[in-house]
C-alpha cells in the first residue's frame, strides 16, 4: 500500500520560506512515476505546485515558478518543497501525491500552512 | 492552459436521488480526464480516469462519460457518503494539467 506523509512547520512568517517533506512508504521513489506537490487555500480549490521525478527532473506551474524548488532525496524515500517570499495568500493545506503522468492515485493527508506573523 | 469550468457550483440532492454534475473544458481535452471526490478534512480520492474508468474502489454508482470538451459525473442513487465536493482535472497536455473549480454536492 502506497502511504504519503507530509510534515513541516505549521506556522510560516511572511517573506520567509515554506518548507515541506514528504515521506513515502509501500514504494521506492526510485522505482518511477513523479511526485507532486498540490495545494488548496481554505475553502477555495485545487492548485498544481509541481512534480519531480526521481531523476531530479521537474516541472512547476508558472505561475509559482520563481519561487518554487522541489527536491528528491531518494535514499531517504522522500521529496520536498520549498516555496520562498511567502504571503498570507500562500496560506493553504498542502498535499504530496503520486503523479502517474495522467492524474494522482495516491495521497498523503494534507498539513496545513499558515503565513503570518 | 486549458480552464475546466465546472457546474453547478453546488446541489442539493436528497438521498437515493440521481444527481449529474458537469465540467467543461475550454479547448478539447479529448478523453484525458479525471474525477476526484473530497470530504471535510480530507485529501482528494481518484474516482475516474480516462472519462470513464472506475478507478479501483469506486463504486458502480459513480460513472462518467463525455469526451472533447463536455464531460458529466453521474452518481445514480446518492448514498449519505457520496455527499462532498467533486473536481475534475484534464490531463491532455501533461505536464500542464487543470483542475475544475469544484462542484460541492449537498443533501436536500
Amino acid at each position: 500500500q502506497v502511504r504519503l506523509q507530509e510534515s513541516g512547520p505549521g506556522l510560516v512568517k511572511p517573506s520567509e520560506t515554506l518548507s515541506l517533506t514528504c515521506t513515502v512508504s509501500g514504494f521506492s521513489i526510485s522505482s518511477g512515476y513523479y511526485w507532486g506537490w498540490i495545494r488548496q487555500p481554505p475553502g477555495k480549490g485545487l492548485e498544481r505546485i509541481g512534480i519531480i521525478y526521481h531523476s531530479g527532473s521537474t516541472y512547476y506551474n508558472p505561475s509559482l515558478k520563481s519561487r518554487v524548488t522541489i527536491s528528491v532525496d531518494t535514499s531517504k524515500n522522500q521529496f520536498s518543497l520549498k516555496l520562498s517570499s511567502v504571503t498570507a495568500a500562500d496560506t493553504a493545506v498542502y498535499f504530496c501525491a503520486r503523479d502517474s503522468s495522467s492524474w494522482y492515485d495516491y495521497w498523503g493527508q494534507g498539513t496545513l500552512v499558515t503565513v503570518s506573523s | 492552459e486549458i480552464v475546466m469550468t465546472q457546474s453547478p457550483a453546488s446541489l442539493s440532492v436528497s438521498p437515493g436521488e440521481r444527481a449529474t454534475l458537469s465540467c467543461r473544458a475550454s479547448q478539447s481535452v479529448s478523453g484525458y480526464l479525471a474525477w476526484y471526490q473530497q470530504k471535510p478534512g480530507q485529501a482528494p480520492r481518484l474516482l475516474i480516469y480516462g472519462a470513464s474508468t472506475r478507478a479501483t474502489g469506486t463504486p458502480a454508482r459513480f460513472s462518467g462519460s463525455g469526451s472533447g470538451t463536455e464531460f458529466t459525473l453521474t452518481i445514480s442513487s446518492l448514498q449519505s457518503e457520496d455527499f462532498a465536493v467533486y473536481y475534475c482535472q484534464q490531463y491532455n497536455n501533461w505536464p500542464l494539467y487543470t483542475f475544475g473549480q469544484g462542484t460541492k454536492l449537498e443533501i436536500k
